[in-house]
């Protein structure tokens, strides 16, 4: 079964570092999505994207966040200046029209 | 926006025994609701949903009743074993907006 595949697993890095973290979503799919976890809470919407463009962001996606699919397959979240408070498990997901959402393992970011 | 309350936040019952977990949604909008399992360090995976122009749904040992006038769905688990423990999520989503709203989630746990 095709799975949404994202990478790196892990990353650390130090408050107001960038980080780019990688996504590749199912090569049918047409909606991409963004979500993240803190630990021990609930999933929370970050941005979904279709079209090549930004369908709908929540309040947490704000300017230091951006998205993009820089080609056919990668789909990636980039953090431009990390805080303490951006630590958190950021999941990539993927759907092909009124299906169901598939969601990668994610990527656990720790900014120390 | 649509909000989604979930509970109880932890359930914990004897193997072979049901589970029954709960959520409210606030947008009467919303027509489609998934629930997650989500086992610990590991992504969400989809184990059944409903859409709003039906009103129960049976997969094997899980079922999901939705109640449109209330606005509330319910997750089923019966004859529980071991390996159902996990926390489980429900979701939401309105036609048009095509993002989840995540409840608060539920640990369940299953005594042998």
């Amino acid at each position: 079964e095709p799975e949404v595949t994202q990478t790196p697993s892990h990353q650390v890095t130090q408050m107001g570092q960038e980080v780019i973290l990688r996504c590749v979503p199912i090569s049918n799919h047409l909606y991409f999505y963004w979500y993240r976890q803190i630990l021990g809470q609930k999933v929370e919407f970050l941005v979904s994207f279709y079209n090549n463009e930004i369908s709908e962001k929540s309040e947490i996606f704000d300017d230091q966040f951006s998205v993009e699919r820089p080609d056919g397959s990668n789909f990636t979240l980039k953090i431009r200046s990390t805080k303490l408070e951006d630590s958190a498990m950021y999941f990539c997901a993927s759907k092909i029209g009124e299906g169901p959402l598939h969601f990668g393992n994610g990527t656990r970011l720790t900014v120390t | 926006g649509e909000n989604v309350e979930q509970h109880p936040s932890t359930l914990s019952v004897q193997e072979g025994d049901s589970a029954v977990i709960k959520c409210t949604y606030s947008d009467s909008a919303s027509n489609y609701f998934p629930w997650y399992k989500q086992e610990l360090g590991k992504r969400p995976q989809l184990i059944i949903d409903i859409r709003s122009n039906v009103g129960e749904k049976k997969d094997q040992r899980i079922a999901v009743t939705l109640n449109k006038t209330a606005k509330h769905f319910s997750l089923h688990i019966t004859e529980t074993q071991p390996e159902d423990s996990a926390v489980y999520f429900c979701a939401a989503s309105v036609p048009g907006r095509r993002a989840l709203t995540f409840g608060s989630g539920t640990r369940l746990q299953v005594q042998p």
